[in-house]
C-alpha cells in the first residue's frame, strides 16, 4: 500500500462546483502539504500544516481551503471551482523534528474544471 | 522571493550518454537543495545537499552543490531508457520546511 494516498485520482467537474481532494498517510509524519503542478511551473505550495492544530497559507492559497482532520488526514477544498484551477494536485508529508527533511509525495489528483 | 531555475527545459539523448542537469537558485537563508525524479506519478526523492563540494552518489546518479555560485548539478552516466523523467530541483530555507521548486528538466532517453 502507498504511504501517501490521494483520492480521487482523477476528477472532471464544472465551474462553480465545490470539490474536495483528500490525502491520508501511514508514515506517521507530522507535516503535510498541498501543491499544485502546472506544465513548466514546477510545484507550487498551496497550504501546509505542521500538526493537527496548525494551518498555514502557502504561495497560492487564494481560492482554496484545507482541513487537517487528524495527523494522518489533510484535505484540500475548492469552494467554487474555476477553470484556471485545472492542474495536477499533490499531497506530501515530511517528518517534523528538523526543517527540510525530504518530502514524500502521493501519486497526485488530476483535476479538470470545465 | 525565493527562486529556482532549471536548465535545460528538455533534453533528448541516446542510451549510454552522460547528461548534466543544472539548477540555480536565489533563496533567503538557504538550508538545503533537493533533487526529485518524476515519472508518471509522484516525485520521488533522489538527493538532499546541504554542504558545498560534497558529492552525493547513488548508482549512476550523482549531484554536487556550490553554495558560493548558488547552483547544483545532477549527473547521470550511462543513461538508460528508465531514466526518462522530469527531474525537479527544490530549495529549502531556514524558515521551515517550505520548498521552492524549479520548473523541471524533461529528460528523454532513446534506445
Amino acid at each position: 500500500d502507498a504511504d501517501v494516498t490521494q483520492t480521487p485520482r482523477n476528477r472532471i467537474t464544472k465551474t462553480g462546483k465545490r470539490i474536495m481532494l483528500e490525502c491520508s498517510q501511514t508514515k506517521g509524519h507530522d507535516r503535510m502539504y498541498w501543491y499544485r503542478q502546472d506544465p513548466g511551473l514546477g510545484l507550487r505550495l498551496i497550504y501546509y500544516s505542521f500538526d493537527v492544530k496548525d494551518i498555514n497559507k502557502g504561495e497560492i492559497s487564494d481560492g482554496y481551503s484545507v482541513s487537517r482532520q487528524a495527523q494522518a488526514k489533510f484535505s484540500l477544498s475548492l469552494e467554487s471551482a474555476i477553470p484556471n484551477q485545472t492542474a495536477l494536485y499533490f499531497c506530501a508529508t515530511s517528518e517534523g523534528t528538523y526543517s527540510n527533511q525530504p518530502q514524500h509525495f502521493g501519486d497526485g489528483t488530476r483535476l479538470s474544471i470545465l | 522571493e525565493d527562486k529556482v531555475v532549471q536548465s535545460p527545459l528538455s533534453l533528448v539523448v541516446h542510451e549510454g550518454d552522460t547528461v548534466t542537469l543544472n539548477c540555480s537558485y536565489e533563496v533567503t537563508n538557504f538550508r538545503s537543495l533537493l533533487w526529485y525524479k518524476q515519472e508518471k506519478k509522484a516525485p520521488t526523492f533522489l538527493f538532499m545537499l546541504t554542504s558545498s563540494g560534497i558529492e552525493k552518489k547513488s548508482g549512476r546518479l550523482s549531484s554536487i552543490l556550490d553554495k558560493k555560485e548558488l547552483f547544483s548539478i545532477l549527473n547521470i552516466t550511462a543513461t538508460q531508457t528508465g531514466d526518462s523523467a522530469v527531474y525537479l530541483c527544490a530549495v529549502g530555507n531556514n524558515a521551515g520546511n517550505m520548498l521552492t521548486f524549479g520548473g523541471g528538466t524533461r529528460l528523454m532517453v532513446k534506445p
